[in-house]
């Protein structure tokens, strides 16, 4: 089944203990990207990809790192996490001449306190 | 700048009725837009696209219009059902050179009453 995936699903965590969020699609799609949802504010990009070892930073990429070494996995790195980083997560991905048809994962809901 | 906004904030209707959810936009230059369906818990998922040339375009009971002079679009849910309750969200992407933006907009909460 085509799909992107997500882990964890939840997780609640201390303020600067730093954490990873796996990202992983099996469609062979050149773009990928990660949005944080906040009641009221929508999608917000974070940081997106290209393709492999290319990375740019979205709207909100403060306290937020990502890597690209292979095609499939596009992990988001929170090396200090904050309180104001409580947030739910997407990643998503899509062709790169799909006009952004994105598939996204089904999220992962951050709790740092 | 370029924003998108969405109305209402949330709906609430009883199952088999029709709604129209709107949505408009400052984006420019104006590429595409997309109608996403977002579950509780769930990612988005794509209902339609739209280009600056098409004005209606069909998805089963879903009928998303695009007026582009007034930069205006709107999603039609007829016959509604209880698993079209959801939050809706509208997406536009500008392109300018060879880089694109995304901008979604803050989704409208809809509510299916039995």
């Amino acid at each position: 089944e085509a799909q992107v995936t997500q882990n964890p699903r939840y997780l609640i965590t201390v303020t600067g203990k730093k954490l990873t969020v796996t990202c992983s699609q099996n469609m062979n799609h050149e773009y990928m990207s990660w949005y944080r949802q906040d009641p009221g504010l929508g999608l917000r990009q974070i940081y997106y990809s290209m393709n492999v070892e290319v990375t740019d930073k979205g709207d909100v990429p403060e306290g937020y790192k990502v890597s690209r070494k292979e095609k499939r996995n596009f992990p988001l790195i929170l090396e200090s996490p904050s309180p104001n980083q409580t947030s739910l997560y997407f990643c998503a991905s899509s062709y790169k001449g799909s006009n952004y048809g994105y598939t996204f994962g089904s999220g992962t809901r951050l709790t740092v306190v | 700048k370029n924003q998108v906004e969405q109305s209402p904030q949330s709906l609430i209707i009883l199952e088999g009725k029709n709604c129209t959810l709107q949505c408009n936009y400052t984006v420019s230059p104006f590429s595409n837009l997309r109608w996403y369906k977002q579950d509780t818990g769930r990612g988005p998922v794509s209902l339609t696209i739209m280009t600056f040339s098409e004005n209606t375009k069909s998805n089963g009971r879903y009928t998303a219009t695009l007026d582009a002079d007034t930069k205006q679009s709107s999603l039609h849910i007829t016959a509604s059902q209880l698993s079209d309750s959801a939050s809706y969200i509208c997406v536009v992407i500008t392109r300018q050179s060879s880089a694109s933006k995304i901008i979604f907009g803050s989704g409208t909460r809809l509510s299916i009453r039995p």
